[in-house]
């Protein structure tokens, strides 16, 4: 079966910082990758998605970016944190092709100090 | 943009009562799915109806999709505590991700 994992589940790092979150996707090959963001009791913002191993697509302009070095791991990546930075990061899976449903990491709650 | 947006943003009701959360979208979809956030959590996929059909079960789950009107509901009858979670319908806008609504905070008293 498949399962996704993202790590870490909870980070603090003052701003001005690198970031770099991990997100793996295992049992399946070729898969969609998502990174979302939520703001604290608000809705899900779509940062990237990528199709394919070095294809990535930006849907907002902003600090972060994200690579996928290999066909289950999408990493998202800050140079420098900002403050605004903070806020519950997840990551997502689907199968290519069909618009079915997505499946969803624990998430990692980042707070910029 | 928000593809979807659900109403109310809060419910709060009783354990056996009947929960119902609604959802607008704007453009035309494929399907519409609906999501269940537990507090602090990944988001799990509850069920998914196609633009071709009306009405979904699954469970205590209904789901119903009115293309017109561009609107979907999302119905859980005889709530029980555990079903205390955020929910959130969601939509493929064209592109080759999910674009979530703001979603419900549903409470259920024990």
């Amino acid at each position: 079966s498949q399962t996704i994992h993202q790590w870490p589940a909870t980070l603090v790092q003052p701003v001005g910082s690198p970031l770099s979150l991990e997100c793996t996707v295992e049992g399946t090959s070729n898969p969609n990758l998502y990174w979302y963001r939520q703001a604290a009791g608000r809705g899900l913002q779509l940062l990237f998605y990528s199709v394919g191993i070095g294809q990535i697509s930006s849907e907002v302009p902003q600090n972060l970016s994200a690579s996928r070095p290999q066909d289950r791991q999408f990493i998202l990546s800050s140079k420098k944190l900002l403050l605004s930075d903070s806020g519950f990061y997840l990551c997502a899976w689907r199968e290519q092709g069909a618009r079915a449903e997505a499946f969803f990491g624990q998430g990692t709650r980042l707070t910029v100090v | 943009s928000q593809q979807g947006e659900e109403d109310p943003q809060a419910l709060s009701i009783q354990e056996g009562e009947n929960a119902t959360m609604n959802c607008s979208y704007k453009t035309s979809i494929n399907n519409l799915q609906w999501y269940r956030q537990n507090s602090g959590r990944g988001l799990v996929h509850l069920i998914l109806i196609r633009s071709n059909e009306r009405e979904k079960h699954s469970g205590r789950l209904r789901v119903t999709l009115d293309t017109s009107k561009k609107s979907s509901s999302l119905l859980i009858t005889a709530s029980r505590a555990a079903d205390t979670a955020s929910y959130f319908c969601a939509s493929y806008t064209g592109r080759r991700a999910l674009t979530f609504g703001s979603g419900t905070r549903l409470q259920v008293q024990p």
